[in-house]
């Protein structure tokens, strides 16, 4: 299994621009989720997802979209980014519905935008 | 709004020496994570805490959870610098909202 997988490892922006970060997971993970880190913030839950078709708002969702077609994709959009959506993005994913497991994570995206 | 606390935010510790982070959360949860990231890294799971009074080892780290007193600890025994490395402790709010504490970077020093 290749685990939690995300792509690009790093990316650059201009303000303004559009993206999508990828990431997919092969273990057939109900939960899926997207975090931001900041220096000396921790992680912050952006979106999450408990399956299919259903997604829903963390903390810190303004900026960001997402959608999940299938269980083991799960995208997230910036829409015109900003410089304060610099940061390193983690997805992460967990087995089923419920938050009694531990979850897995993928190996982040740096982004900066400019 | 649920709010997790680490102390210390840093720590630096002889080799060998034995020392306790803690995780204080501000509303109720009978849950709690332990994570490790090492520098540039991603994030590693140690440990799932699910109920009161749970306790679980790790090689020279073991993790209590006392949900009436909304405290974890992260015990090191005799610690070696394998070990160095930002710990985060996470509860969830409401079912499937993850809220972590900022972190606390141990370094441990031969």
């Amino acid at each position: 299994n290749a685990g939690v997988t995300q792509t690009p490892k790093f990316q650059v922006l201009k303000t303004g621009q559009s993206m999508t970060l990828q990431c997919a997971q092969d273990m057939n993970h109900e939960y899926m989720s997207w975090y931001r880190q900041d220096p000396g913030m921790g992680l912050r839950l952006i979106h999450y997802s408990v399956g299919a078709g259903i997604t829903d708002q963390g903390e810190v969702p303004n900026g960001y979209n997402v959608s999940r077609s299938t269980t083991e994709d799960f995208p997230l959009r910036l829409l015109s980014a900003a410089p304060s959506q610099t940061s390193v993005y983690f997805c992460a994913s967990s087995f089923g519905q419920a938050s009694y497991n531990e979850q897995f994570f993928g190996p982040g995206t740096r982004l900066t935008v400019l | 709004e649920l709010k997790v606390e680490q102390n210390p935010l840093f720590l630096s510790m002889q080799e060998g020496k034995n020392y306790t982070i803690y995780c204080n959360y501000s509303t109720t949860s009978d849950r709690l994570y332990w994570y490790r990231q090492d520098p540039g890294k991603s994030l590693e799971s140690l440990f799932v805490l699910l109920s009161n009074g749970a306790v679980k080892q790790e090689g020279r780290l073991m993790a209590s959870l006392d949900t009436k007193a909304r405290l974890s600890t992260l015990h090191i025994t005799a610690a070696v610098h394998d070990l160095s490395a930002t710990y985060f402790c996470a509860v969830v709010r409401g079912t499937y909202k993850y809220i972590f504490g900022t972190g606390t970077r141990l370094k441990v020093l031969a």
